[in-house]
């Protein structure tokens, strides 16, 4: 079953606006990515963020964590055009070797 | 995409057929993943590789199995496709254990008939 849960499943807005993205896990994690996937391409790897961590930036890119109530934002500022695409959170919940578990994502839509 | 390349990008066949999605990497990583990508699913963990040799299985891992002989080289095999194979399905690779960050490849469109 998925780990994490992207809300909302789908989101437009217009150039310039800031985007805003949640997921909601349900167990402990040692840390929580974000993955950007362009349409017909693989995922990109955007941020990571530690369990003992609350906030993190990079670029336009501002991810909270908050682990009492088991969610992490995606906020993606001054949003442009070539920022449409879907966005996946992914957890890690044991350190090992078995990989990340990803939501099922929230389609970005930028409209010019 | 990282080095990753997957091969073939598209691919149709039939049921029953077997059937090979390979996945090369140049980055020299350890640990090798196999994705599918489903409509309302997300992301979907098949099988994976901690090493040469060395594999495990995922979520969804039955009705595939996976081969590494060499570093560069991950094989997902589908013994007999069936219809609910139909999928996108995507390599990755990492370079630790510690999940920190994974590279992937460009995706096979795999339709069975």
């Amino acid at each position: 079953s998925q780990q994490g849960e992207e809300d909302p499943q789908a989101l437009s807005i217009q150039e310039g606006e800031n985007a805003t993205m949640n997921c909601s896990y349900k167990t402990s994690i040692n840390n929580l990515q974000w993955y950007r996937q362009n349409s017909g391409r693989g995922l990109v790897h955007l941020i990571l963020i530690r369990s003992n961590e609350r906030e993190k930036h990079s670029g336009r890119l501002r991810v909270t964590l908050d682990t009492s109530k088991k969610s992490s934002s995606l906020l993606i500022t001054a949003s442009r055009a070539a920022d449409t695409a879907s966005y996946f959170c992914a957890t890690d919940t044991g350190g090992g070797a078995d990989g990340l578990t990803f939501g099922k994502g929230t389609h970005l839509i930028i409209q010019p | 995409d990282a080095g990753i390349t997957q091969s073939p990008r598209h691919k149709v066949t039939e049921t029953g057929t077997p059937v090979t999605l390979r996945c090369h990497q140049t980055e020299n990583h350890r640990y090798m993943y196999w994705y599918r990508q489903d409509p309302g699913h997300g992301l979907r963990l098949i099988h994976y590789s901690y090493g040469v040799k060395d594999t495990d299985k995922g979520e969804v891992s039955d009705g595939y199995s996976v081969s590494r002989s060499k570093t560069e080289d991950f094989l997902l095999t589908l013994e007999s496709a069936t219809s609910s194979q139909t999928s996108v399905y995507f390599c990755a690779t990492a370079q630790g254990a510690t999940n920190e960050k994974l590279f992937f490849g460009s995706g096979t469109q795999l339709s069975v008939l």
